[in-house]
């Protein structure tokens, strides 16, 4: 069974400009996650999304984040325009259903904003 | 904000030994799980605990929770070069939404 696909791996942009992560989450899994991690923190959530509809977006800055899961399977996270403090890794999850059940990461998109 | 600290922060030891972490966390859970991160890479689930068991096996893994203390445990056993990575500990919730809140982690170095 393939993983969640994240894409891409890294990405280095200069502020103000655009930027957009991709995500494919395991085939099934109903419940997809975008988590912001810090470097030396845990992940932190930025929004969940429940097929296609985002349950918990309280986390994502919507001044310039926004996220879409167009038929409920992959999902993008877009910042417009992008700030020096936005260099992180972007992390990807899923699960087949939402709540406590155990979630499955991708491996992370690296973003550098100089 | 996270819930979950991890003690200790960082923690180095000689392969074969024992290597042991611990998460407390603050309000009241629906259960707790561990995760591995290697360097550049995502986020491995290895162990979920509830909130009504008291101590877990997997492997070499042993968890144990404590919810008067509010506390758990991760025990790897006999550990190997390959453990080197960070350990999370990740809290549910009870109340509000049901999500993962990460802690901060323990940066684990196993020395050959």
């Amino acid at each position: 069974e393939a993983g969640v696909v994240q894409s891409p791996r890294y990405k280095i942009i200069e502020k103000k400009q655009p930027v957009a992560f991709w995500c494919n989450p395991i085939s099934g899994h109903n419940t997809l996650y975008w988590y912001l991690q810090n470097l030396g923190q845990g992940p932190e959530l930025l929004i969940r999304y429940e097929n296609e509809e985002a349950v918990d977006d309280s986390q994502l800055p919507k001044d310039r984040f926004s996220a879409e899961r167009l038929k409920g399977v992959d999902s993008t996270l877009k910042i417009q325009p992008a700030e020096l403090g936005d260099s992180a890794v972007y992390l990807c999850a899923s699960s087949l259903r939402g709540g406590p059940d155990t979630q499955y990461f991708g491996p992370g998109t690296r973003l550098t904003v100089l | 904000s996270q819930q979950g600290e991890e003690d200790p922060q960082a923690l180095s030891i000689q392969e074969g030994e024992n290597a042991t972490m611990n998460c407390s966390y603050k309000t009241s859970i629906n259960n707790l799980q561990w995760y591995r991160q290697n360097s550049g890479r995502g986020l491995v689930h290895l162990i979920l605990i509830r909130s009504n068991e008291r101590e877990k096996h997997s492997g070499r893994l042993r968890v144990t929770l404590d919810t008067s203390k509010k506390s758990s445990s991760l025990l790897i056993t006999a550990s190997r070069a390959a453990d080197t990575a960070s350990y999370f500990c990740a809290t549910v919730l009870i109340q509000g939404a049901q999500k993962l809140v990460f802690g901060q982690g323990t940066r684990l170095t196993i020395n050959p």
